[in-house]
Protein backbone atom coordinates (compact mmCIF):
# COMPACT_ATOMS: atom_id res chain seq x y z
CA UNK A 1 0.00 0.00 0.00
CA UNK A 2 1.46 3.31 -0.90
CA UNK A 3 1.66 6.02 1.26
CA UNK A 4 0.73 8.79 -1.21
CA UNK A 5 -2.83 7.83 -3.01
CA UNK A 6 -3.53 8.33 -6.65
CA UNK A 7 -6.50 7.29 -8.75
CA UNK A 8 -5.79 3.90 -10.64
CA UNK A 9 -6.86 5.72 -13.94
CA UNK A 10 -7.80 8.99 -15.77
CA UNK A 11 -8.72 9.06 -19.41
CA UNK A 12 -9.61 11.86 -21.51
CA UNK A 13 -9.95 12.32 -25.54
CA UNK A 14 -7.29 14.30 -27.85
CA UNK A 15 -7.28 17.93 -26.92
CA UNK A 16 -8.78 17.82 -23.35
CA UNK A 17 -6.99 18.83 -20.27
CA UNK A 18 -6.90 16.09 -17.47
CA UNK A 19 -6.50 16.41 -13.59
CA UNK A 20 -4.04 13.38 -11.67
CA UNK A 21 -4.51 13.63 -7.72
CA UNK A 22 -2.11 12.77 -5.14
CA UNK A 23 -3.43 12.94 -1.53
CA UNK A 24 -1.07 12.39 1.15
CA UNK A 25 -0.67 14.16 4.67
CA UNK A 26 0.49 17.17 6.23
CA UNK A 27 3.34 15.39 7.34
CA UNK A 28 4.54 14.94 3.41
CA UNK A 29 2.20 16.69 0.81
CA UNK A 30 1.33 19.19 2.95
CA UNK A 31 3.86 19.90 4.82
CA UNK A 32 6.81 20.63 1.89
CA UNK A 33 7.58 21.48 -1.34
CA UNK A 34 9.19 18.14 -2.20
CA UNK A 35 6.34 16.62 -4.49
CA UNK A 36 7.30 15.66 -8.00
CA UNK A 37 5.30 13.76 -10.80
CA UNK A 38 7.29 10.88 -13.24
CA UNK A 39 5.79 9.60 -16.76
CA UNK A 40 6.64 6.69 -17.33
CA UNK A 41 5.96 4.13 -20.88
CA UNK A 42 5.64 0.37 -20.56
CA UNK A 43 9.01 -0.48 -20.63
CA UNK A 44 10.75 2.74 -20.21
CA UNK A 45 12.56 4.49 -16.97
CA UNK A 46 10.46 6.98 -15.29
CA UNK A 47 10.89 10.38 -16.76
CA UNK A 48 10.99 13.49 -14.08
CA UNK A 49 7.89 15.91 -14.97
CA UNK A 50 8.02 18.19 -12.38
CA UNK A 51 10.00 19.17 -9.32
CA UNK A 52 9.08 21.13 -6.50
CA UNK A 53 5.21 20.91 -6.64
CA UNK A 54 5.57 23.30 -10.11
CA UNK A 55 8.44 23.59 -11.46
CA UNK A 56 9.02 21.39 -14.99
CA UNK A 57 12.87 20.38 -15.53
CA UNK A 58 14.10 21.71 -19.00
CA UNK A 59 12.53 20.28 -22.04
CA UNK A 60 8.94 19.19 -20.61
CA UNK A 61 6.01 20.34 -22.15
CA UNK A 62 4.38 23.21 -20.95
CA UNK A 63 1.05 21.37 -21.41
CA UNK A 64 1.95 19.10 -18.19
CA UNK A 65 1.41 21.75 -14.88
CA UNK A 66 2.04 20.89 -10.74
CA UNK A 67 0.00 22.54 -8.26
CA UNK A 68 -0.77 21.53 -4.00
CA UNK A 69 -3.79 21.83 -2.17
CA UNK A 70 -3.39 21.24 1.09
CA UNK A 71 -2.76 17.48 1.42
CA UNK A 72 -3.42 17.07 -2.42
CA UNK A 73 -0.91 17.77 -5.40
CA UNK A 74 -1.98 17.52 -8.48
CA UNK A 75 -0.62 17.28 -12.53
CA UNK A 76 -2.69 18.79 -15.16
CA UNK A 77 -1.83 18.01 -18.43
CA UNK A 78 -3.55 20.56 -21.05
CA UNK A 79 -3.97 19.44 -24.91
CA UNK A 80 -3.65 15.94 -24.50
CA UNK A 81 -1.92 14.05 -26.90
CA UNK A 82 -1.66 10.62 -27.74
CA UNK A 83 2.26 10.56 -26.69
CA UNK A 84 0.86 11.61 -22.91
CA UNK A 85 -0.85 7.96 -22.59
CA UNK A 86 1.03 6.44 -19.81
CA UNK A 87 1.42 5.67 -16.75
CA UNK A 88 1.94 8.64 -14.06
CA UNK A 89 3.60 8.70 -10.41
CA UNK A 90 3.46 11.01 -7.59
CA UNK A 91 6.28 11.51 -5.13
CA UNK A 92 7.29 13.24 -1.48
CA UNK A 93 9.23 13.00 1.21
CA UNK A 94 7.60 12.53 4.34
CA UNK A 95 8.71 14.61 7.58
CA UNK A 96 9.12 11.21 9.52
CA UNK A 97 10.90 9.16 6.98
CA UNK A 98 14.00 8.74 5.83
CA UNK A 99 13.20 8.38 2.47
CA UNK A 100 11.44 9.98 -0.37
CA UNK A 101 7.81 7.73 -1.49
CA UNK A 102 5.68 6.95 -3.71
CA UNK A 103 2.60 7.02 -5.29
CA UNK A 104 0.86 4.14 -6.42
CA UNK A 105 0.61 5.34 -9.92
CA UNK A 106 -2.37 6.65 -11.94
CA UNK A 107 -2.98 5.13 -15.93
CA UNK A 108 -3.83 7.95 -18.54
CA UNK A 109 -5.24 6.83 -21.27
CA UNK A 110 -6.02 8.99 -24.44
CA UNK A 111 -9.47 8.33 -25.84
CA UNK B 1 23.89 14.90 -21.76
CA UNK B 2 24.10 12.97 -18.47
CA UNK B 3 23.60 9.34 -19.25
CA UNK B 4 23.40 5.96 -16.64
CA UNK B 5 23.97 2.69 -18.13
CA UNK B 6 23.19 -0.37 -15.68
CA UNK B 7 24.16 -3.85 -16.09
CA UNK B 8 24.18 -7.42 -13.90
CA UNK B 9 22.42 -10.56 -13.30
CA UNK B 10 18.51 -10.73 -14.42
CA UNK B 11 17.35 -14.63 -13.21
CA UNK B 12 18.56 -15.44 -9.65
CA UNK B 13 17.69 -18.35 -7.29
CA UNK B 14 16.72 -17.63 -3.49
CA UNK B 15 19.29 -17.08 -1.16
CA UNK B 16 21.45 -15.28 -3.45
CA UNK B 17 23.03 -12.22 -3.85
CA UNK B 18 21.68 -9.70 -6.21
CA UNK B 19 24.55 -7.49 -8.06
CA UNK B 20 24.11 -4.50 -9.97
CA UNK B 21 26.57 -1.44 -11.47
CA UNK B 22 25.67 1.60 -13.22
CA UNK B 23 27.74 3.47 -15.22
CA UNK B 24 27.60 8.15 -15.25
CA UNK B 25 28.44 9.16 -18.45
CA UNK B 26 28.64 13.03 -18.34
CA UNK B 27 27.92 15.72 -15.85
CA UNK B 28 29.33 15.69 -12.43
CA UNK B 29 29.63 12.47 -10.32
CA UNK B 30 30.31 14.28 -6.85
CA UNK B 31 28.05 16.91 -7.03
CA UNK B 32 24.76 14.26 -6.69
CA UNK B 33 23.41 11.75 -4.60
CA UNK B 34 23.31 8.37 -6.51
CA UNK B 35 20.07 6.34 -6.06
CA UNK B 36 18.85 2.41 -6.45
CA UNK B 37 15.13 1.75 -7.33
CA UNK B 38 13.08 -0.47 -7.77
CA UNK B 39 9.47 -1.42 -9.39
CA UNK B 40 7.41 -4.33 -8.76
CA UNK B 41 4.23 -4.95 -9.47
CA UNK B 42 3.03 -6.05 -6.42
CA UNK B 43 4.68 -2.44 -4.24
CA UNK B 44 4.94 -0.11 -7.11
CA UNK B 45 7.95 2.54 -7.33
CA UNK B 46 10.65 1.98 -3.80
CA UNK B 47 13.83 3.87 -3.09
CA UNK B 48 16.27 1.16 -1.94
CA UNK B 49 18.94 3.19 -1.23
CA UNK B 50 21.34 6.18 -1.95
CA UNK B 51 25.33 6.80 -2.13
CA UNK B 52 27.32 9.98 -2.43
CA UNK B 53 31.03 10.03 -4.13
CA UNK B 54 32.62 9.61 -1.00
CA UNK B 55 30.68 6.87 0.13
CA UNK B 56 28.17 7.74 2.00
CA UNK B 57 25.34 5.62 2.11
CA UNK B 58 21.43 5.77 3.25
CA UNK B 59 19.21 2.58 2.90
CA UNK B 60 15.33 2.42 3.02
CA UNK B 61 15.14 0.47 6.74
CA UNK B 62 12.81 -2.34 5.30
CA UNK B 63 15.96 -3.45 3.35
CA UNK B 64 18.91 -1.93 5.55
CA UNK B 65 20.03 -5.23 6.85
CA UNK B 66 20.46 -7.02 3.26
CA UNK B 67 21.64 -4.14 1.23
CA UNK B 68 24.69 -2.56 0.41
CA UNK B 69 26.15 0.42 -2.03
CA UNK B 70 29.76 1.23 -3.41
CA UNK B 71 31.04 3.50 -5.40
CA UNK B 72 34.14 3.62 -7.66
CA UNK B 73 35.30 7.33 -8.59
CA UNK B 74 37.90 6.51 -10.79
CA UNK B 75 35.18 4.70 -12.67
CA UNK B 76 31.72 7.19 -12.20
CA UNK B 77 30.27 3.69 -11.21
CA UNK B 78 28.30 2.95 -8.07
CA UNK B 79 26.72 -0.88 -7.48
CA UNK B 80 24.11 -2.49 -5.81
CA UNK B 81 24.73 -5.67 -2.98
CA UNK B 82 21.47 -6.85 -2.23
CA UNK B 83 22.18 -10.47 -0.29
CA UNK B 84 19.42 -13.04 0.40
CA UNK B 85 17.31 -13.03 -2.16
CA UNK B 86 13.33 -13.73 -1.86
CA UNK B 87 10.60 -13.62 -4.53
CA UNK B 88 9.49 -10.84 -2.95
CA UNK B 89 12.79 -8.99 -4.66
CA UNK B 90 11.24 -9.50 -8.15
CA UNK B 91 11.47 -6.29 -9.33
CA UNK B 92 12.88 -3.84 -12.30
CA UNK B 93 15.94 -2.19 -10.77
CA UNK B 94 16.70 1.32 -11.63
CA UNK B 95 20.09 3.35 -10.87
CA UNK B 96 18.95 7.10 -10.73
CA UNK B 97 20.59 10.40 -9.84
CA UNK B 98 19.17 12.86 -7.17
CA UNK B 99 18.12 15.99 -8.50
CA UNK B 100 16.92 18.13 -5.15
CA UNK B 101 18.15 16.74 -1.67
CA UNK B 102 16.12 17.59 1.64
CA UNK B 103 17.18 20.42 3.59
CA UNK B 104 17.19 18.72 7.21
CA UNK B 105 18.40 15.07 5.98
CA UNK B 106 20.25 16.24 3.02
CA UNK B 107 18.76 13.17 1.20
CA UNK B 108 17.58 13.32 -2.50
CA UNK B 109 13.76 13.53 -2.99
CA UNK B 110 13.61 13.11 -6.50
CA UNK B 111 15.46 12.01 -9.43
CA UNK B 112 16.25 13.38 -12.95
CA UNK B 113 18.30 10.78 -14.73
CA UNK B 114 17.58 7.52 -14.85
CA UNK B 115 19.30 4.28 -16.12
CA UNK B 116 17.46 1.85 -18.40
CA UNK B 117 16.39 -0.96 -15.58
CA UNK B 118 17.51 -4.31 -15.34
CA UNK B 119 14.53 -6.93 -14.67
CA UNK B 120 15.82 -8.93 -11.86
CA UNK B 121 13.81 -12.42 -11.53
CA UNK B 122 14.17 -14.67 -7.98
CA UNK B 123 12.95 -18.39 -8.89
CA UNK B 124 14.04 -21.28 -8.03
Amino acid sequence: QSALTQPASVSGSPGQSITISCTGTSSDVGGYNYVSWYQQHPGKAPKLMIYDVSNRPSGVSNRFSGSQSGNTASLTISGLQAEDEADYYCSSYPSSSTHVVFGGGTKVTVL
Amino acid sequence: QVQLQQWGAGLLTPSETLFLTCAVYGGSFSDYPWSWIRQSPGKGLEWIGEINHSGSTNYNPSLKSRVTMSVDTSKNQFSLNLKSVTAADTAVYYCARGRGTTLTTARAYDFDYWGQGTLVTVSS
